[in-house]
């Protein structure tokens, strides 16, 4: 059973920082995996898609990286600023079985201090 | 595009009533969730379906709960009868299913009081 965890479940840093979420899955036959943003009383936004075959997206200030064989995903967020502060998720799509799904990690809250 | 749809964005009732919830997807997707966001539990799936089919169903918690969608553009998340614990915040999504880059909508905040 596919397992998708995030640490830490919280991250306070100031402004300017650059920053790494994490994400790690427990089988590596993965379709593809989805950051996700959630703001408070929000739905969730998609920020970056990658797919199995690929290495890394990027779009503006963020980056993610997949590393299937290590069970890992990390989001690069480069100078971060007040307005980055929310919840961010990934979620894996699994290769087989119920295909078409995502599995979703408990998510980081990050909160970025002016 | 407008993006998914839900309606009600919130919605109060009382223990034992009906509640419908409504969603519309992206023009063009064939696949639409349905999902419940709590403090306690974080986000669940209840059902997802592909090509109007429901395709995995685990996740609805009770018979209180059902969900249809009669066609392309619209589904509907039931439950009768409501209790308190049923309140959370209900998401639709949608995708295409061969790339399954989900899309959210803002969600539907119940109360059952």
């Amino acid at each position: 059973k596919q397992e998708v965890t995030q640490i830490p479940a919280a991250l306070s840093v100031p402004e300017g920082e650059n920053l790494v979420l994490n994400c790690s899955f427990t089988d590596s036959a993965i379709y593809n995996l989805q950051w996700f943003r959630q703001d408070p009383g929000k739905g969730l936004t998609s920020l970056l898609l990658i797919q199995s075959s690929q290495r890394e997206q990027t779009s503006g200030r963020l980056n993610a990286s997949l590393d299937k064989s290590s069970g890992r995903s990390t989001l690069y967020i480069a100078a971060s600023q007040p307005g980055d502060s929310a919840t961010y998720l990934c979620a894996v799509g699994p290769l087989v079985g119920n295909t078409g799904k995502l599995i979703f990690g408990q998510g980081t809250t990050l909160q970025v201090k002016p | 595009d407008a993006g998914v749809i839900q309606s009600p964005r919130h919605e109060v009732t009382e223990m034992g009533q009906e509640v419908t919830l409504r969603c519309k997807p992206i023009s063009g997707h064939n696949s639409l969730f349905w999902y419940r966001q709590t403090m306690m539990r974080g986000l669940e799936l209840l059902i997802y379906f592909n090509n109007n089919v429901p395709i995995d169903d685990s996740g609805m918690p009770e018979d209180r709960f059902s969900a249809k969608m009669p066609n392309a553009s619209f589904s509907t998340l039931k439950i009768q009868p409501s209790e308190p614990r049923d309140s959370a915040v209900y998401f639709c999504a949608s995708s295409l299913w061969t790339v399954n880059e989900q899309y959210f909508g803002p969600g539907t905040r119940l109360t059952v009081t």
